[in-house]
Parts: C-alpha cells; sequence; structure tokens
C-alpha cells in the first residue's frame, strides 16, 4: 500500500532562519508527490507538487525535489517568515487515492 | 467564487443525534472526498466518488453515508452520533487521474457533546 512519512513537529524556528521538513514515501509505481498546507483555521492549499523522479516544485520561497532512489520529498525554504507559520503535508497520490503523512506543525517567531 | 464551499462551518450536536454536512464544487471536477482531521492534525481519507459512484470507501462505521446526487455535489450524512465523531471534516474536490491536485473546503468542525 502507499504511505507518507514525514518529520514530526512541531518545529519553531525565528524569521529568516532556514526550514527543512523531511518526508519519504513508499508507493508501487510512480507516484506524484505534493506539499499541501494549512494555515489556522482554513482547508489544505497545495503549496507545490512533482510528477516524475527529479522533477523539482517550487512556489513562495519553497522546493521540493522528487529523488526516486531515496523515496523522498523533502520541503526546504532558505529564509522563513512569520506569515509561513502553518501546518504542512507530505501527500502522495497513487491508484487515484490521495494519502498524507501526519503534518508537521511550524512556528516562526519574529 | 469559493471553488469547494462545505456547509456548515460549525456544527455542535449530542450524542446519538443524525446530522448532514453539505458540500459543493463549482470547479468542475469528476471526483470528490471526504476527509476527517483529527485534534492532531491527522488527515484520513472516508470516501471517495468519481461521477457519482463511490470508488473508496476507508473502513468508515456503516453510520457515515455519503450521498452524490451529480457530479458537483457530495454530502455526508452521520447518524448516531457518537464522542469520537468529533473531529474537523473536510471535501475536497479532483479531476480523476494520478498527477492532479486536490481543491479542499474550508472544513467543517463537528463538536458531539
Amino acid at each position: 500500500g502507499n504511505s507518507v512519512t514525514q518529520m514530526e513537529g512541531p518545529v519553531t524556528l525565528s524569521e529568516e532562519a532556514f526550514l527543512t521538513i523531511n518526508c519519504t514515501y513508499t508507493a508501487t509505481g510512480y507516484p506524484s508527490l505534493f506539499w499541501y498546507v494549512q494555515y489556522p483555521g482554513e482547508g489544505l492549499q497545495l503549496l507545490l507538487k512533482a510528477t516524475k523522479a527529479d522533477d523539482k516544485g517550487s512556489n513562495k520561497g519553497f522546493e521540493a525535489t522528487y529523488r526516486k532512489e531515496t523515496t523522498s520529498f523533502h520541503l526546504e525554504k532558505g529564509s522563513v517568515q512569520v506569515s509561513d507559520s502553518a501546518v504542512y503535508f507530505c501527500a502522495l497520490i497513487n491508484d487515484y487515492k490521495l494519502s498524507f503523512g501526519a503534518g508537521t506543525t511550524v512556528t516562526v517567531r519574529a | 467564487d469559493t471553488a469547494v464551499s462545505q456547509t456548515p462551518k460549525y456544527l455542535v450536536t449530542q450524542m446519538g443525534n443524525d446530522k448532514s454536512i453539505k458540500c459543493e464544487q463549482n470547479l468542475g471536477h469528476d471526483t470528490m472526498y471526504w476527509y476527517k482531521q483529527d485534534s492532531k492534525k491527522f488527515l484520513k481519507i472516508m470516501f471517495s466518488y468519481n461521477n457519482k459512484e463511490l470508488i473508496i470507501n476507508e473502513t468508515v462505521p456503516n453510520r457515515f453515508s455519503p450521498k452524490s446526487p451529480d457530479k458537483a455535489h457530495l454530502n455526508l450524512h452521520i447518524n448516531s452520533l457518537e464522542l469520537g465523531d468529533s473531529a474537523v471534516y473536510f471535501c475536497a474536490s479532483s479531476q480523476w487521474g494520478d498527477n492532479t491536485e486536490a481543491f479542499f473546503g474550508q472544513g467543517t468542525r463537528l463538536t458531539v457533546v
């Protein structure tokens, strides 16, 4: 079956710090990979995606590269802002089923 | 225009009651989902419908019954509510396929007292 494992939080950072959230997956075939973000009191929004090996997804300063050899899709941002405080979910879709990791809560302090 | 809208946003009810949550999408998608998010933010898929047909039913108690009157709507009816049903329920939609993103509603926070 499909599964997504992401680093546990919570993660607390100062503004302008470097953020990385690790994500690894297990799936048969060639899943598409996503990072979703959930701001407080809201639904999930797509942050970025990658559909094949070595693809790099990027958006709002966030990046993640689809690494098939390590089955990973780590999220990175070079300089976080207070407005990046949210819950981040790694996800994959395979056989038409969208599966999520447990979510990582990130808090950025001014 | 809200792409995926759910009503109500908040729902407080007593144990044993029956309640419904409605979901509508105006994106022209053919696939809709219900997810349950617990207090630790863990998201679990409950149901998935494609063109009004049930595709995924993930070991959800049969007190939960989804209904899709058309491709743009997927409602969730819950019978005999229990304390453990308290959670945030999210509706989502996408176009059928393995490369497509899902769009989520704002969620319905259900509290059973």
